[in-house]
């Protein structure tokens, strides 16, 4: 199983500025993703980090408001850009090792951020 | 987009079996059926899944219909430590394009002393 930290844990931010969020996972992965929950709201998919290339984003985000970086195989970041409070939610990381459909996928504790 | 339907919340004694229904009637022959749970605060936990038969683990057990438009996630003595939200997902058994996981509403399991 694969374990996956992220720093902060949450933090308060000012409208108009930028978080960067670190995601580490303590073995080489495959996949890696990046999820967002809005208070009271299931979890919704905001791109697919690809190691090396830039990373594939869902329909409704963009990567000039959520910029992600991959630069290996066990660590990757998200960028909430120009924040608003729409963007207090929780930011969750996510891996998986391989394509295959029988391959668990491992979820981060998630950052908790509040845009003030 | 999630191709399951959940019913939103239910309760269940402590001690007794949870059952927890999850449809997803426009499953094909090729995707899973996966159960996460997400506590409180805390990030989505993989419980189980299945493609075909049933299938049991020391969390829980999963019963697939026949037909495989249906599954019942089975918790066979629920403590209060399994109050959470409990998210039932289809996924294809291989994609070139990142297999990625999309959640639906799920279902939010109380369970009560």
């Amino acid at each position: 199983s694969a374990v996956i930290s992220q720093k902060p844990s949450r933090d308060i931010c000012q409208r108009g500025t930028s978080l960067t969020i670190q995601c580490q996972v303590d073995s080489q992965v495959t996949m890696m993703f990046w999820y967002r929950q809005q208070p009271g709201q299931s979890l919704t998919l905001i791109a697919t980090a690809n190691q090396g290339s830039e990373a594939t984003y869902e329909s409704g985000f963009v990567i000039d408001k959520f910029p992600i970086s991959r630069p290996n195989l066990t660590f990757s970041t998200l960028t909430v850009s120009n924040m608003s409070p729409e963007d207090s939610s929780i930011y969750l990381c996510s891996a998986r090792e391989g394509l295959a459909g029988n391959n668990e996928q491992f979820f981060g504790p998630g950052t908790r951020l509040t845009v003030l | 987009d999630a191709k399951t339907t959940q019913p939103p919340s239910m309760d269940c004694a402590e001690g007794r079996a949870a059952n927890l229904p999850c449809n997803h009637s426009t499953i094909s022959g090729n995707e899973y059926v996966y159960w996460y749970r997400q506590i409180h605060s805390q990030g989505p936990q993989y419980i189980i899944h299945g493609l075909k038969n049933n299938e049991t683990n020391e969390m829980a057990s999963l019963i697939i219909t026949e037909d495989r438009k249906s599954s019942t996630l089975i918790l066979p003595h629920a403590t209060l430590r399994d109050t959470a939200v409990y998210y039932c997902i289809v996924r294809p058994t291989w994609t070139d394009t990142g297999n990625q996981f999309y959640f639906g509403t799920g279902t939010s399991l109380t369970v009560i002393p």
